[in-house]
């Protein structure tokens, strides 16, 4: 079946610009996940959704950082007047709530180049 | 809190060697453990993972980790690598719905 899947795959943007990175989850997934992964680091929580609630947000950031999930499924994570130090991996990732803790499964990711 | 260390930023091996990638934690909650691999310019896959019972948890392509409660270790190996296992790896903590935690990963170069 169908994985998760994020657009664009590659992004570039001039400093001061505003992006929106779009992930769609694997069908009937309640909970969804971003993480940012910059330059050989390990990926880093930003947000938590279930359905379309943001339970947890504690690792935006800055309040440039807003994300959103209307409907429960496809999620849109937006950074406001980027700079340089967005430049990472943004991944998003997907699971079922019925057993704790649930297996996640990643998409392939958004490389965001801020210039 | 939780937090993942992972000792090895770089770990070079001959194929058909073993392989050893250490992994260390703390957590101050129930103990939730996974292993992903990352290859190239794709997104993280799941090897193994510890939620409770067996200490020695068998994974995907032939890996498998041991939880150690006394040394907060769950250390990762396979007795004999392929070239195709050259990636990066990440170990990671898990709250109870989900939240990863991630070490900075360990980039396994296999060699012929």
């Amino acid at each position: 079946g169908a994985g998760v899947s994020q657009s664009p795959r590659y992004k570039v943007a001039k400093r001061g610009q505003d992006v929106a990175l779009r992930c769609d989850p694997i069908s009937g997934h309640v909970s969804l996940f971003w993480y940012q992964q910059a330059l050989g680091q390990g990926p880093e929580f930003l947000t938590y959704f279930q359905n379309e609630a943001q339970l947890d947000k504690s690792g935006l950031p800055s309040d440039r950082f807003f994300a959103e999930r209307p409907e429960g499924s496809v999620s849109t994570l937006k950074i406001q007047r980027t700079q340089q130090e967005d430049s990472a991996v943004y991944l998003c990732a997907s699971s079922l709530v019925f057993e704790p803790p649930p297996t996640q499964y990643f998409g392939p990711g958004t490389r965001l180049l801020v210039l | 809190a939780q937090s993942v260390t992972q000792l090895d930023s770089q770990v070079p091996v001959f194929e058909e060697a073993p392989v050893e990638l250490r992994c260390n934690y703390s957590s101050s909650v129930s103990v939730y453990l996974f292993w992903y691999v990352q290859y190239p310019n794709q997104g993280l896959q799941l090897l193994l993972k510890y939620l409770s019972g067996s200490t020695l948890v068998k994974g995907i392509n032939g890996f498998e980790a041991e939880f150690n409660k006394s040394q907060t270790s769950f250390h990762l190996r396979k007795p004999s690598v392929h070239i195709s296992d050259t990636a990066e790896y990440f170990c990671a903590v898990s709250t109870s719905y989900g939240k990863l935690t991630f070490g900075q990963g360990t980039i396994l170069t296999v060699h012929p």
